[in-house]
């Protein structure tokens, strides 16, 4: 089945440091990724669909400078969470599609980022 | 806008039944069921799309019925690996975009 690669696993950094966060499709091509945000026993929020070769869209609340979002190839994508600070600290989910139509979502293992 | 999920929560026993409902105020294409463990990402269970599908694997099945604008997940006999955080997501276009997904149902089966 389709596998979609999230690394790392989880992170801990300091105030005011920047995390990378990165998403690969190992198995299948995405023209479109989708990075999503959950607090606890809370639903999966969209933040931004990655684009390949362009900008990423952003949901509404959402800061494009704060959460920067390169999709440098059709297999990776990568967050960046710049500046970070405690309330930052959440399960970041990305998840891709391959490029067929009535393709499921596939999820990757999630970050946990914990801003000290 | 976002999907409503019924019930929240629900408690189980092993070997009982439930049913999760999904509806939407907007015209669907799709429906999407995932179930989610603590701690792990989402993991994909099936897709249904318009036209009344139903379908299902070993005892979980599902049904769509787009002129109500919903989806129900049928878990029958119920094995404790069931339990975990269902959540529908549903698409309005057949675009390949992005998925809505509603508040999640908590599912807990007992021995």
């Amino acid at each position: 089945g389709a596998v979609v690669s999230q690394h790392p696993s989880w992170v801990i950094c300091k105030s005011g440091t920047s995390v990378k966060i990165e998403c690969r499709s190992l198995d299948f091509q995405a023209t479109t990724m989708f990075w999503y945000r959950q607090f606890p026993k809370q639903s999966l929020m969209l933040m931004a669909t990655s684009n390949e070769g362009s900008k990423a869209t952003y949901e509404q609340g959402v800061e494009k400078d704060k959460f920067l979002i390169n999709h440098a190839s059709l297999t990776l994508s990568t967050l960046t969470v710049t500046s970070a600070h405690p309330e930052d600290s959440s399960f970041y989910i990305c998840s891709a599609r391959a490029d067929v139509y009535n393709s499921p979502l596939h999820f990757g293992n999630g970050t946990r980022l914990t801003v000290t | 806008q976002q999907p409503v999920q019924s019930p929240q929560a629900v408690i189980l026993r092993e070997g009982e039944d439930a049913v999760i409902n999904c509806s939407s105020s907007k015209a669907l294409y799709s429906v999407h069921w995932y179930r989610q463990k603590h701690g792990e990402a989402p993991v994909f269970l099936m897709i249904l799309l318009k036209g009344g599908e139903q379908k299902g694997h070993d005892k979980i099945s599902a049904s769509f019925n787009e002129k109500k604008q919903q989806s129900s997940l049928y878990l029958t006999a119920s094995q404790l690996s069931y339990s975990g955080t269902y959540f529908c997501g549903t698409e309005q276009s057949n675009a390949g975009n992005m998925l809505t997904f509603g508040g999640g149902t908590r599912l807990m089966v007992k021995p």
